[in-house]
């Protein structure tokens, strides 16, 4: 059974910061991996998909980077601004399911 | 990136009734469309997967007689919550898929829909 962790659960950055995100998962049979963005009561934002293929997908300041050898992915986000803050997750599409795998989430704070 | 619509964003309904979701893709079709719940500080939690014209197929735990999901046309699916008490007070997302070309497309969520019961 997959399972995902993202690394931290939470972290407060000041404005003008790079800053790094870190998913891990267990099974490295997957399909493709996602990053989304959820702002509070809202649903997910898709940010980068990086098939299984790939080993990076890029975004304005986002970068998002996958090594399945590994089972780890990170999304970097270059010269953080407050409107960065949110809770970032990270989801793994199973290659024997189809189904996405969530991690619980990073929750981002990013002060002026 | 593509629209899913889901509809209401917020809802609040007495203990015994039942409440509909909707979840719209707006500019593809959806051959699939996955239903979540999502608890507060945990992942999101998969519920049920619709294929377009199928009946919905329900993970382990998840009360198929109490969430009703139907996905009659690649556009629609609709959940309802029947009966509801107040433990089915939750966040709920819906995902939208067209798995036709590939099996690695991007999934496409709503806004969610913040269901209390009182």
């Amino acid at each position: 059974k997959q399972e995902v962790t993202q690394i931290p659960a939470a972290l407060s950055v000041p404005e003008g910061e790079n800053l790094v995100l870190n998913c891990s998962f267990t099974d490295s049979a997957i399909y493709n991996l996602q990053w989304f963005r959820q702002d509070p009561g809202k649903g997910l934002t898709s940010l980068l998909l990086i098939q299984s293929s790939q080993r990076e997908q890029t975004s304005g300041r986002l970068n998002a980077s996958l090594d399945k050898s590994s089972g780890r992915s990170t999304l970097y986000i270059a010269a953080s601004q407050p409107g960065d803050s949110a809770t970032y997750l990270c989801a793994a599409l199973g290659g024997s399911n189809y189904k996405l795998t969530f991690g619980k989430g990073t929750l981002l704070t990013v002060n002026p | 990136g593509a629209v899913v619509s889901q509809h209401p964003s917020r809802v609040i309904c007495k203990s015994g009734t039942s409440v509909k979701i909707e979840c719209r893709s707006l500019d593809f079709q959806a051959t699939t469309m996955f239903w979540y719940r999502q608890f507060p500080k945990k992942s999101l939690m998969l519920m049920a997967t619709s294929n377009e014209g199928s009946k919905a197929t329900y993970e382990q735990g998840v009360e198929k007689d109490k969430f009703l999901i139907n996905h009659a046309s690649l556009t629609l699916s609709t959940l309802t919550v029947t009966s509801a008490h107040p433990e089915d007070s939750s966040f709920y997302i819906c995902s939208a898929r067209d798995f036709r070309q590939s099996r690695s497309t991007e999934a496409f969520f709503g806004q969610g829909t913040r269901l209390t019961v009182v």
